[in-house]
């Protein structure tokens, strides 16, 4: 089936780091989305991305999608203890949505 | 904004009973709904795809008899798995689609233990 493969699989930082996480597809996508998901929740969207090689900020979020159509990074700046959390990226064709594997954030103390 | 609003939160059933999950989406009409499964670490993987009044469309490898959904209204969706067993125990989450690119919310999913 359709796979999207997310990178890191786990990343353990120092608060106030920048952190950069990316996805990649064999197949392009129309759309590319940006998920947080916390213990025992859905996931929340952060980010929506419509247009190859469109870079789109939210606070301290920033995500591109690729000129491809076949990937997307997010950047998170400055990271804060709230940030911890899974992170997933998406990819939208036709009426579905595809999750990668997410990206698992930890911030030591 | 649009609000999902997904129960019961958790639930603990013995083997062989059924438990129905509901969807339920506030001030917006959901006429697509998609459930998902995901299990301890792992990805959201869509399990089916409702829109309102018709029959679910089924992933591959999803059986369409042991998860029965229903989604007679704009407004509910309901997912039921039948016949339990603890294979089937997983966090399962509602995904209600609104007009426009953006429009994909999620409930706050259902943790299933099946004992």
């Amino acid at each position: 089936g359709q796979q999207l493969n997310q990178s890191p699989q786990s990343m353990f930082i120092q608060e106030g780091e920048d952190v950069s996480m990316n996805c990649t597809s064999s197949s392009i996508f129309n759309t590319w989305l940006w998920y947080k998901q916390d213990p025992g929740e859905g996931p929340v969207l952060l980010i929506a991305l419509y247009k190859a090689g469109e870079l789109t900020s939210n606070g301290r979020l920033t995500a591109q999608f690729g000129i491809t159509r076949k990937d997307s990074f997010l950047n998170i700046s400055a990271s804060i203890p709230s940030d911890v959390g899974i992170y997933f990226c998406a990819g939208r064709r036709d009426d579905k949505i595809i999750f990668g594997k997410g990206t698992r954030l930890h911030i030591l103390p | 904004g649009a609000v999902v609003s997904q129960h019961p939160s958790w639930v603990i059933c013995k083997s062989g009973t059924s438990v129905k999950i509901e969807c339920r989406s506030l001030d917006f009409q959901a006429t697509t709904m998609f459930w998902y499964r995901q299990f301890p670490k792992q990805s959201l993987m869509l399990m089916a795809t409702s829109n309102e009044g018709s029959k679910a469309t089924y992933e591959q490898g999803v059986e369409k008899d042991k998860f029965l959904i229903n989604h007679a209204s704009l407004t509910l969706s309901t997912l039921t798995v039948t016949s339990a067993h603890p294979e089937d125990s997983s966090f399962y989450i509602c995904s209600g689609r609104t007009t426009g690119l953006e429009g994909y919310t999620f409930g706050s999913g259902t943790r299933l233990t099946v004992v």
